[in-house]
């Protein structure tokens, strides 16, 4: 059984510039939901996604946005980057039906 | 208000010792209280998890303690050792009509176990 996987680890980017997050749900989930975790925090959800649809935000602005494919893979995009946006960003995938969420590495967002 | 209070905000226990973490809820919707151990650099790892209907859950030397009435829930790691040594988030959840909610989480507690 394969468990959550996020690319890139690390990622450096300037204020402004868009930036796009990966994830690999692990075998037999069906609904990714992405977390921002920021130093000394616990994690922020900020969206979920089940059969390819949004199924929930917390509250983040709209230039946070996501994508879940066929394969249940998804992707975060966030545009406009600001100092703020600099944080842990984790995946976690479940299978709907129950509560348990099993996440990621995460992928480290560092703004300039 | 949905919001999961956690205290302490750091601990230091000795080896062989009792680690006792506490969270408090508001939200009665709330029906699965996880808690995930987190290392530095890496994602959390789920512990162990509680519903409403059972009081203490057990699993190795992680006990989840669940005090409805009071809204309370706490974690005790038995013969704590340096290896638990991290930093452990409570979470809960609600679930409407079938549809997981998301996780709310603690702030976080920072473990130490000295040798």
């Amino acid at each position: 059984e394969t468990g959550v996987t996020q690319s890139p680890t690390h990622l450096i980017k300037t204020r402004g510039q868009q930036v796009t997050l990966r994830c690999s749900s692990q075998s037999g989930h069906n609904t990714v939901s992405w977390y921002q975790q920021a130093l000394g925090q616990g994690p922020q959800f900020i969206f979920q996604y089940y059969r390819e649809e949004e199924n929930g935000r917390g509250n983040f602005p709209p230039r946070f946005s996501g994508l879940q494919f066929p394969n249940y893979s998804s992707e975060l995009n966030v545009n406009a980057l600001e100092l703020d946006d600099s944080a842990l960003y984790l995946c976690a995938s479940s299978f709907l039906a129950a509560n348990e969420q099993f996440f990621g590495p995460g992928t480290r967002l560092t703004v300039l | 208000q949905q919001q999961v209070k956690q205290s302490p905000q750091s601990l230091i226990v000795q080896k062989g010792g009792i680690s006792i973490i506490n969270c408090a809820y508001e939200n009665t919707a709330f029906d699965y209280f996880p808690w995930y151990q987190q290392f530095p650099g890496k994602g959390p790892a789920l512990l162990i998890a509680i519903r409403p209907d059972v009081s203490e859950k057990k699993e190795g030397r992680f006990t989840i303690s669940f005090n409805k009435s009071a809204k309370q829930f706490s974690l005790h790691i038995m013969d704590s050792q340096p290896g638990d040594s991290a930093t452990y988030f409570c979470a809960a959840s609600a679930n409407y009509g079938g549809s997981q909610g998301n996780l709310i989480f603690g702030k976080g507690t920072k473990l130490s176990v000295k040798p």
